[in-house]
């Protein structure tokens, strides 16, 4: 199957820094996307990219899809302690969905 | 409108035994799916149905795993007999229609299955 690389694994931070975070692939996407999981839940989609080249914001999250339609990276501005969670990206391709291996992120206030 | 609805929440077995979880997609979502997520991984993809078809189950081990989505609305998968790598969490979830480009996939809050 297409796997994606994410990095990094985890990150500890303070509140109140930016993160960046970012996926690569040996497959071109049609779409990329960022998801968050909080423990015991399941994966709730924070941003989609739908063109190569794309920047797109949700409130203080930033994503961008890649020229080369291969990476994406996401982008926590002023994070918060409810920002802790597990951030997950994936490749879309002919209604299928390819997921990373997760970016754990933790914020001491 | 309600979302994907999984049961249990949490299942503890013995290895060889056997253990079904069921999944309710969002009404009216024809296309459904079940992943494995092992601790520290991404979702893994099971199964995938459209409907009451199975359109992917390459990733299944069939040897162990069944599922089946008869009605085209809610779904079961099975695993008969647990081994301990089966112990994860399995995630269900559901988008809208098939072959339109993508739409937003929509999981449950999972089951987590520990096998002792």
């Amino acid at each position: 199957g297409q796997q994606l690389n994410q990095s990094p694994q985890s990150m500890f931070i303070q509140e109140g820094e930016d993160v960046s975070m970012n996926c690569t692939s040996s497959s071109i996407f049609n779409t990329w996307l960022w998801y968050k999981q909080d423990p015991g839940e399941g994966p709730v989609l924070l941003i989609a990219l739908y063109k190569a080249g794309e920047l797109t914001s949700n409130g203080r999250l930033t994503a961008q899809f890649g020229i080369t339609r291969k990476d994406s990276f996401l982008n926590i501005s002023a994070s918060i302690p409810s920002d802790v969670g597990i951030y997950f990206c994936a490749g879309y391709n002919f209604n299928k969905f390819y997921f990373g291996s997760g970016t754990k992120l933790n914020v001491k206030p | 409108e309600a979302g994907v609805a999984q049961s249990p929440r949490y299942k503890i077995i013995e290895k060889r035994q056997s253990v079904a979880f069921w999944c309710n997609p969002i009404s009216g979502h024809a296309t459904l799916y079940w992943y494995q997520q092992i601790l520290g991984q991404g979702p893994k993809l099971l199964i995938q149905f459209q409907n009451n078809g199975v359109v992917d189950d390459s990733q299944l081990p069939k040897d162990r795993f069944s599922a089946e989505r008869l009605k085209g609305v809610d779904s079961t998968l099975k695993i008969q007999p647990a081994k301990l790598e089966d112990s994860a969490v399995y995630l269900c979830a559901s988008t809208t229609t098939w072959g339109t480009g993508y739409n937003e996939q929509f999981f449950g809050p999972g089951t987590r299955l520990t096998v002792l």
